[in-house]
Order: structure tokens, then sequence, then C-alpha cells
């Protein structure tokens, strides 16, 4: 069946720093690809999301590529605020729309 | 309101009580999905329903769970006889339809169950 791997956290960065979290995915067919974020006390966000191999999504500084041929979908971010801090998960959605989750990455970043 | 919302968004259930969880979609959306988050853990899929039909509930733990959409709207989760291992906070979403553009799920912000 479908499955997500994302890197396990927590991630901790200085404010400013790059961020990467990698994700990577089993699927059959051409699922769309999303990440979600949650930041404390609060519900699933969508951050960004891409339908089609090569495509980018894009959102708040936050990019992520469809890539198809390593089935991958890693997040970055080129410089992280302390509003940052959250727990993102990777996520793709099966042709009748079922959302399968990766187990989230906590984000703290530090001043 | 504009998003989807749940109902309680806190319940305390003693072991063995029948607990039930609402959902109200954002109106208009035809697909509606119930999911379980144990504490640090990604959601789970519980169930799927397409307006009134419940199409997908593969991932309903046991036969205590429960879920209907009688108007295909407002959606019900209910779980009888309640264990301690039902404790998560259960979230639904909505998205618009099963056509490619559509398939985005918004969530709500979930009803914590804490069954002692």
């Amino acid at each position: 069946g479908d499955s997500v791997t994302q890197m396990e956290g927590p991630v901790t960065l200085s404010e400013e720093a790059f961020l990467t979290i990698n994700c990577t995915y089993t699927a059959t067919g051409y699922p769309s690809l999303f990440w979600y974020v949650q930041y404390p006390g609060e519900g699933l966000q969508l951050l960004l999301k891409a339908t089609k191999a090569d495509d980018k999504g894009s959102n708040k500084g936050f990019e992520a590529t469809y890539r198809k041929e390593t089935t991958s979908f890693h997040l970055e971010k080129g410089s992280v605020q302390v509003s940052d801090s959250a727990v993102y998960f990777c996520a793709l959605s099966s042709p009748y729309q079922k959302v399968t989750f990766g187990t989230g990455t906590k984000l703290q970043v530090i001043p | 309101g504009a998003g989807v919302s749940q109902s309680p968004r806190y319940k305390v259930a003693k072991r063995g009580q029948d607990v039930a969880l609402r959902c109200d979609p954002i109106s208009g959306h035809v697909s509606l999905f119930w999911y379980q988050q144990a504490l640090g853990q990604g959601p789970e899929f519980l169930t799927y329903f397409q307006n009134e039909a419940q199409l997908d509930k593969s991932g309903l733990p046991s036969d205590r769970f429960f879920a209907e959409r009688p108007e295909g709207s407002v959606s019900t989760l209910k779980i009888q006889r309640t264990q301690q291992e039902d404790s998560a906070v259960y979230l639904c979403a909505s998205s618009l339809g099963v056509l490619a553009g559509q398939e985005t799920q918004y969530f709500g912000p979930g009803t914590r169950l804490l069954v002692l």
C-alpha cells in the first residue's frame, strides 16, 4: 500500500538557517503530494502541494518539488524564523483521495 | 464559518462509555474523511464519505467504531464501549470533490478524546 517516510525529528535550527526536511513515498499510480503543518495547539494546515511530476509547490517561503524519479518531495526553506516552529507532515493522496501521512518532523527554531 | 468545525473540542470518557463526535464540513464539500491521530504520530485514515455514501471504512479499528453522514453534510463518528487505547485526537477533513484540482483536504481542529 501507499506509504510516506520522512526524516525523524526533532530538528533544531538557529534563526535564519537553511531548512531541509526529507520525504520519500511509495505509491501506485500518480499521487498528489502535500506538506501539512501543525503549529502548537492548532489543527493541521495545508502548507503546499504538488499534483504532478516536476511541479513545485511553494508557500510562505517554503518550497518542495515533486520528483517522480526519486519518489521524493523534500521541504526546503532558505531562512527559518522562530514562528516556523511546528510539526511538519509529508503526505500523499491516493486516486480517491485518502491521505496517507508520514509520522511528522518537529522543527524547533531558536533565536 | 468558512472552515471545518468539530465538536466537542475535548472529551473525557470513562472506559465503557459511548461517545459521539461531530464534524461540520465546509459548505458544498462532497468528500468527508475521519482520521485518528495518536500522540506523536501522523494521522491515520479511518473512513471516507462521498456525500452520504460511506465508500471506505477500511481504517475503522473495530466494530465499536461507527460513522454516518445521513444528509451528506454533517457527520458523526461514534465509538461504543470506549477503551483506553481509543484515546487520541480525531480529525475530520473535507474536500470539494473527486476531480483533479478538488482533492485538497481541509482539516478541522480535532476532538481530543481521553478515556480513563
